[in-house]
Parts: structure tokens; sequence; C-alpha cells
């Protein structure tokens, strides 16, 4: 299993960054997926869900009518659309494989990709 | 949302040592607790899944129990590798959260 993130930059507070995550070494589109993220030197933070054939998706309250989660079955990919980017949402993001199980867990990650909101 | 909390926030402990992290959550989640691993500048690492099922590729020391709101990760003998930062989350709702994480150093 292989997940490798990307789009990550420096984007000014308003503006909007679109994250991507290739995923490969797996039926990508049986599998539910996730983005995480990580404020540096804080902890983890949820921030979306898709289920794997993108009927369902949930977002964390602090980003919800702002960031959009898409995937693309036939090309392996993960994306997140982030609009409307504020300073609070600078992190490390990461995307991130649901097990597909009933209790669902995180059990594949990418190395992440930094995003950073600043003026 | 279900709020997750650990204690403690950090410890500092041996090799050898057996060591303890608790996990409580908000509001019942039956056995939705999951826990991760995560080194310096590294990407977190799935350890224990549904309170107490070992991950494939996690070695034995490591142990989840609890049910309901309390939950404990154990490490039954410490080891070098070991010194991480360790986070509990609930899936419980489709909305996850995570605890805010419990760092290991060394003595």
């Amino acid at each position: 299993v292989q997940l490798v993130e990307s789009g990550g930059g420096v984007v000014q507070p308003g503006g909007s960054l679109r994250l991507s995550c290739a995923a490969s070494g797996f039926t990508f589109n049986t599998y539910a997926m996730h983005w995480v993220r990580q404020a540096p030197g804080k902890g983890l933070e949820w921030v979306s869900f898709i289920r794997y054939d993108g009927s369902d998706k949930f977002y964390a309250d602090s980003v919800k009518g702002r960031f959009t989660i898409s995937r693309d079955n036939s090309k392996n990919t993960l994306s997140l659309q982030m609009n409307s980017l504020r300073p609070e949402d600078t992190a490390l993001y990461y995307c991130a494989k649901d097990n597909g199980r009933v209790i669902r867990a995180l059990d594949y990650w990418g190395q992440g990709t930094l995003v950073t909101v600043s003026s | 949302d279900i709020q997750m909390t650990q204690s403690p926030s950090s410890l500092s402990a041996s090799v050898g040592d057996r060591v303890t992290i608790s996990c409580r959550a908000s509001q019942t989640i039956s056995n939705y607790l999951n826990w991760y691993q995560q080194k310096p500048g590294k990407a977190p690492n799935l350890l224990i899944y549904a309170a107490s099922s070992l991950q494939s590729g996690v070695p034995s020391r490591f142990t989840g129990s609890g049910s309901g709101t309390d939950f404990t990760l154990t490490i039954s003998s410490l080891q070098p590798e070991d010194f991480a930062t360790y986070y509990c989350q609930q899936s419980y709702t489709p909305r996850f959260t995570f605890g805010p994480g419990t760092k290991v150093d060394i003595k």
C-alpha cells in the first residue's frame, strides 16, 4: 500500500488549494478514505471521510462548508479542495486508508503534504 | 461530537518498564476505539483497533483493553523504539475524533 500526497504549499488567508493523494497497492475503489491534519507541534485532527464510492462524505465542523473531499476511482486518486483558507488551517495534511472493517480505523497513511496559510 | 481525553499527557519511563496510557470518551463508544503510535517526523501507525485487536505486524507487547467510555493501552516491556506519542481515536461516529496524545519519553 502506498499513499502519496501532493498539492501543499503557501497560500494567503482566504485563498484556495487542492490536495491530491495518489493511491496504489490496494483496490482503491473498495475502501473509504480520510484526510487527517496535524498543525505544527500539535496533535492529530480528523478532517474528512469519503465512502468507497463517493456516496457519503463527512467533515469536521472546523472545515465544513469550506473543504470538499472527492475521489476519482478511475485514477486511484483522493482529493481535498480547500477554500476560504485560514491561518488555523496551517498543518501537515495526511491521507489515510480506511480499514474497511465494521469498526473503522486508519490502517495506512501517507507521509503528508504541508499547507501553510500566511500573508 | 464525541470528545476524547488521555492521561497522562506525558510520561517518562525506562526500557523494560510496563507502561499504561488511559483514554476516556465523553459518551459510550462500545469498543469503537483505536490506538496509534507516532514518531517524530513520521506518519501515525495503527497499533490496536476495536479496542483490543492487534493490527498485523504490531509486536505483542502492545495490548488494548476497555469498553464503553474507558480504555487502556499497555506496553508490557518498553523497548527503545517505543518512545513516541500515542493517540486514541474513536470511530463510533462517522466524524472521528482523536485524543490529545500521550508522549512517552526516556527517563
